[in-house]
């Protein structure tokens, strides 16, 4: 079974402050797929990034950069020089590889505030 | 414009009647799937559709049926609904299936928010 944590179930930081956004996976694929995903107030699903478990290099964009670490399974996410637009719940998600696990399993979110 | 549709956007209904939400995509993609938001559990998978009529259960199957007659359709029918499906449910879409090591990105319908009585 494959599972993600998302510890952190809230967060606040003032606009303009950087913030990490924890991701913990859970899976006993060799390959596998994480994802991010924002929805912001307005309640869409918006989708950010997608990794795969063997490509380990950091990705990043704009403000936005990703962490993945196989070693520690975890996939966080940071936002850098926070802005007000950022506030939303993001979601972390997990895939298993092409023909025996395309289920997607979502972390339970963390909530983002960025407070102007 | 390249789109998810969900339909109805709002149900509110009474336990046992059966009900059938409606989801269509125009991009021709091979890959949908359902998934259910609970406060507090996050996003979980109910069903989902490689390709015409190739489904499998996600995580939360129980009392939810789907069917996948074309490419563009992918419907999620409860068949007796119970308070406890009470939920926003979204679906969603992508080129190929999300298990291959070309990513694609997952498009998502804008959410059907259903309260069983």
């Amino acid at each position: 079974a494959q599972k993600v944590t998302q510890a952190q179930t809230e967060i606040s930081v003032v606009e303009k402050e950087d913030v990490t956004l924890d991701c913990v996976y859970e899976t006993r694929d060799t390959t596998y797929y994480l994802f991010w995903y924002k929805q912001p107030p307005s309640g869409e699903l918006v989708f950010l990034i997608r990794r795969n478990s063997f490509d380990e290099q950091n990705e990043i964009s704009g403000r936005y950069s990703w962490n993945f670490q196989k070693s520690t399974s975890s996939f966080n996410f940071t936002i850098t020089a926070s802005q007000v637009v950022d506030s939303a719940v993001y979601f972390c998600a997990l895939s298993g590889p092409s023909f025996g696990n395309e289920k997607l399993t979502f972390g339970t979110g963390t909530r983002l505030t960025i407070i102007p | 414009e390249a789109q998810v549709t969900q339909n109805p956007r709002y149900l509110i209904t009474v336990t046992g009647k059966k009900l059938t939400v409606t989801c269509s995509q125009n991009m021709n993609h091979e890959y949908m799937s359902w998934y259910r938001q609970d406060p507090g559990l996050g996003l979980r998978q109910i069903y989902y559709s490689m390709n015409v009529e190739v489904t499998d259960k996600g995580d939360v199957p129980e009392g939810y049926k789907v069917s996948r007659k074309e490419k563009r359709n992918f419907p999620l029918i409860l068949e007796s609904p119970s308070p406890n499906q009470t939920s926003l449910y979204f679906c969603a879409s992508s080129l190929k299936r999300l298990g291959r090591p070309k990513g694609e990105t997952q498009y998502f319908g804008p959410g059907t928010r259903l309260l069983v009585l």
